[in-house]
């Protein structure tokens, strides 16, 4: 069974501060872990993802997000925010128990104040 | 490429209705998933079609159906619509079934029932 909880429904942060927005999974396999970004009446798109590889990976939009086993954590930082990163974020788990499984977390509300 | 197409953009509905909903993956993925993303409930999963088979199914009525063709393209069934059926639903294509496969969306449906 695997789980996602995204621990913030809402941030808010100042335009130029840093960002974190925070994700802890639960998987009995090796697990694929997603951040995906939804502009409003947008649909979802991919910032980034982790594949058992590096454990930290780099997105789009200079965001990243580090893969801590121990912690069973996977947070999405950005070093300085834009008003335009201004968005619902999704942290997805999936994993290799039989055919492709995804699970979504809630998501975060990011809010930019100028 | 173009991207995952949905049609239609809006819908309304009447309590007791049926609904299909319609998708169109990027050319060349065989895979099609189906979410229903609400405010209080989030992305939640409804089904994954591959290669015209049904893979995956979330913990949804039997109301809920789908079906993907040939081409890959795949539409959803609701029928005797609930208020509580209102969501915007979105699909997402890939091109294979694996665990780490991207995932790319339309922008979707919006459905309001009334």
């Amino acid at each position: 069974a695997q789980s996602v909880t995204q621990l913030d429904s809402h941030v808010s942060v100042s335009e130029g501060t840093p960002v974190l927005l925070r994700c802890n999974y639960s998987s009995s396999y090796s697990p694929s872990l997603f951040w995906y970004v939804q502009h409003p009446n947008k649909g979802l798109q991919l910032l980034l993802k982790y594949t058992s590889a590096a454990t930290l990976v780099k997105g789009i939009n200079g965001f990243e997000a580090e893969f801590k086993k121990s912690e069973t954590s996977f947070h999405l930082t950005k070093p300085s925010a834009h008003m335009s990163d201004a968005a619902e974020y999704f942290c997805v788990v999936s994993d290799s128990g039989g055919y492709q499984k995804v699970t979504f977390g809630i998501g975060t509300k990011l809010q930019v104040i100028p | 490429k173009a991207g995952v197409t949905q049609t239609p953009r809006y819908l309304i509905k009447t309590r007791g209705q049926q609904v299909t909903l319609s998708c169109s993956p990027i050319s060349g993925h065989r895979s099609v998933s189906w979410y229903q993303q609400t405010p209080g409930q989030g992305l939640q999963f409804l089904f994954e079609y591959f290669s015209e088979t049904q893979r995956n199914k979330g913990n949804f009525p039997g109301r809920f159906s789908g079906r993907q063709f040939s081409n890959s393209r795949s539409e959803m069934n609701v029928s005797t619509l609930e208020l509580g059926d209102s969501a915007l639903y979105l699909c997402a294509s890939s091109l294979e079934q694996g665990r780490a496969d991207i995932q790319y969306f339309g922008a979707g449906t919006r459905l309001s029932v009334l």
